[in-house]
């Protein structure tokens, strides 16, 4: 059974940084394209960015609101995704969840149940 | 970055009616990575279209996708109680990817 569940969210402070996680069970991780995506309140989704997988270069690609302050980086030893989140702003407020890509040899994709980010002075 | 507009923004509809539900694209979606999902509060977002057309595993039959280029369309072809959510499209072949607002299907 796949898994996704991320933990490190919380209260921080505007300017803060946090680390989010992801660990991911019931697949080759190390094979997956791995995204997160957010969803502040009352607002729809938002993607964040990705990561590819190690054999195309984990390459990264980040959303314009995000990109120089967010890091997206995986651990395959451990099957775990990272979101390094810096600089952070109370616009960034949202809870953050990592999914994967859609496989379309089993037509579905994977959520997790997300984890709050709350940005507060 | 492509710009995804749906609408309605809203739609007010009763069950057993049937729901169209329209995305459009600001430039042509490359090799038909347009998917939809559903939204529940309290749920992970569900994956219903890929692929512009396909339905994800498990997704009953009246959830339909079409569409091409830059002009999109899910039709919930008999509204059961459980399909009031809101639903946004997805484009997912470029980056960055972008999700559109959403469309809030609500009971009449």
């Amino acid at each position: 059974e796949v898994q996704l569940v991320e933990s490190g969210g919380g209260l921080v402070k505007p300017g803060g940084s946090l680390r989010l996680s992801c660990a991911a069970s019931g697949f080759t991780f190390r094979d997956a394209w791995m995204n997160w995506v957010r969803q502040a309140p009352g607002k729809g989704l938002e993607w964040v960015g990705h990561i590819k997988s190690k054999s195309e270069g984990v390459a990264t690609d980040y959303a314009a609101p995000v990109k120089g302050r967010f890091t997206i980086s995986r651990d395959d030893s451990t099957n775990t995704l990272y979101l390094q989140i810096n600089s952070l702003r109370t616009e960034d407020t949202a809870v953050y969840y990592c999914t994967t890509d859609i496989w379309t040899a089993t037509k579905r994709d994977y959520w997790g149940q997300g984890t709050r980010v709350t940005v507060s002075s | 970055e492509i710009v995804l507009t749906q609408s309605p923004g809203t739609l007010s509809l009763s069950p057993g009616e049937r729901a169209t539900l329209s995305c459009r694209a600001s430039q042509s979606v490359s090799s038909s990575y347009l998917a939809w999902y559903q939204r529940k509060p309290g749920q992970a977002p569900r994956l219903l279209i890929y692929g512009v057309s396909s339905r994800a595993t498990g997704i009953p039959a009246r959830f339909n996708g079409s569409g091409s280029g830059t002009d999109f369309t899910l039709t919930i072809s008999r509204l059961e109680p459980e399909d009031f959510a809101v639903y946004f499209c997805q484009e997912y072949g470029n980056s960055p990817r972008t999700f559109g607002q959403g469309t809030k299907l609500e009971i009449k």
